[in-house]
């Protein structure tokens, strides 16, 4: 079965430090992989996907087959980016989303 | 146009009563999802709409979960016979699906609480 871990439930990192999110997945086949985020009294939202290779906000992840990790990563936060960020895998072929327990980012000023 | 709407926004109940909550997916979305947010568990699949029909039930809980999408628009999750472990977050979701990745856009939840 697919599995999504994001193993820190709470993180703080000062405005203008680096920010690491961790996501590690299990999972046999292709998967496709995201982040979302959910801001303070806002729905959820998609932030990047790794087929799109893209940086969102400053944000970029990458996709480690080897070591089975999607970091999501921001090389100077910004308080705007204080947030509760999901990791999710999709495999192809299926429609649901499997989604890791989340991070509570605050970025302290 | 609106995004997706959900109905009621908060809903208490007392254990043992049934609910029924309310999805409007976005209008032309063909792919509709219920997830479940409880406390410390991240976000749960529920079940899965292609249309009207549900190809992927596989996460309801128990049969005191069901769910139906009339009109290929919106849909109803209803809990018979709530327990207290079912308090949470219940999340719709809807996408356009097609051959390319696609996004799943969230609605704002209801909150259920039994009591």
């Amino acid at each position: 079965a697919q599995r999504v871990t994001q193993p820190e439930k709470l993180l703080s990192v000062f405005k203008g430090a680096p920010v690491e999110l961790k996501c590690n997945y299990s999972y046999s086949g292709s998967p496709e992989l995201f982040w979302y985020v959910q801001y303070s009294r806002q729905r959820l939202q998609l932030l990047l996907r790794h087929i799109s290779r893209e940086s969102i906000k400053g944000f970029t992840a990458d996709l480690n087959k080897g070591e089975t990790s999607f970091h999501l990563k921001k090389p100077f936060a910004q308080e705007e980016d204080s947030a509760m960020y999901y990791c999710a895998l999709r495999d192809f072929g299926n429609e649901k989303l499997t989604f890791g327990t989340g991070t509570r980012l605050t970025i302290i000023p | 146009g609106a995004g997706v709407s959900q109905s009621p926004s908060n809903k208490v109940t007392e254990k043992g009563k049934d609910v029924e909550l309310r999805c409007d997916p976005i209008s032309g979305h063909t792919a509709l999802y219920w997830y479940r947010q409880s406390l410390g568990q991240g976000l749960e699949f529920l079940i899965y709409f292609q249309g009207n029909s549900a190809p992927d039930k596989s996460g309801l809980p128990s049969d005191r979960f069901s769910a139906e999408r009339t009109g290929g628009s919106v849909s109803t999750l209803t809990i018979q016979r709530t327990q207290q472990e079912d308090s949470a977050v219940y999340l719709c979701a809807s996408s356009s699906s097609g051959l390319t990745s696609y996004e799943q856009y969230f609605g704002p939840g209801t909150r259920l609480t039994v009591t």
